[in-house]
């Protein structure tokens, strides 16, 4: 079994520019979340989603930060615009249901020059 | 506010020997906590999951115990090898309802060969 995919694994980009990440969860998962991750930190939740409502987005950041599940499969995570403290890595992950087991994606380590 | 704690940050132990990592949650009222590991520039791994009615969770060398009263929970690894070496961290879930994940900062593991 595929487990949770996202890409890219590695992005950098100048402060100010758009960027965009992709997360595919474990087929059949209807809850996904959305973590960042700071260098020697625990993950923190961003957003997540059951199925394609948006049931968390709380810690969100919403004058630069959206995201969406459309189909309740994919999601993308969008970041505009970019800036210094965003530098982090951004995690993907998906259960298959609230209360289960989580599995994690790779990640994307985000680098903002 | 449920905070999480995971002590020692660091450990050093020469291959072979029996270990246990610490976690601490300050809110007993969890719904259910979770052990991952993590290796350098990769995602989580899940190791084990303890519903909140539950006691300890055994994976071949790993078990895992959870104590609400206290706000504890031990990683307890047996016979560890140099493979071993990562970050261990453990999340709760506060309660039902939020299934938000409060992670620790994580213990980094290194085994000696």
């Amino acid at each position: 079994e595929a487990g949770v995919v996202q890409s890219p694994r590695y992005k950098i980009i100048e402060k100010k520019q758009p960027v965009a990440f992709w997360c595919n969860p474990i087929s059949g998962h209807n809850t996904l979340y959305w973590y960042l991750q700071n260098l020697g930190q625990g993950p923190e939740l961003l957003i997540r989603y059951e199925n394609e409502e948006a049931v968390d987005d709380s810690q969100l950041p919403k004058d630069r930060f959206s995201a969406e599940r459309l189909k309740g499969v994919d999601s993308t995570l969008k970041i505009q615009p970019a800036e210094l403290g965003d530098s982090a890595v951004y995690l993907c992950a998906s259960s298959a249901g609230e209360g289960y087991e989580q599995y994690f994606g790779p990640g994307t380590r985000l680098t903002v020059t | 506010k449920q905070e999480v704690t995971q002590i020692p940050a660091a450990l050093s132990v020469p291959e072979g020997e029996n270990l246990v990592l610490n976690c601490s949650f300050t809110d007993s009222a969890i719904y259910n906590l979770q052990w991952f590991r993590q290796d350098p520039g990769k995602g989580l791994t899940s190791l084990l999951l303890i519903q909140s009615s539950q006691r300890e969770q055994t994976s071949g060398r790993l078990n895992a115990s959870l104590d609400k009263s206290s706000g504890r929970s031990t990683l307890y690894i047996a016979a560890s090898q140099p493979g071993d070496s990562a970050t261990y961290l453990c999340a709760v879930s506060p309660h039902s309802g939020t299934y938000k994940y409060i992670f620790g900062t994580g213990t980094r593991l290194k085994v000696l060969a």
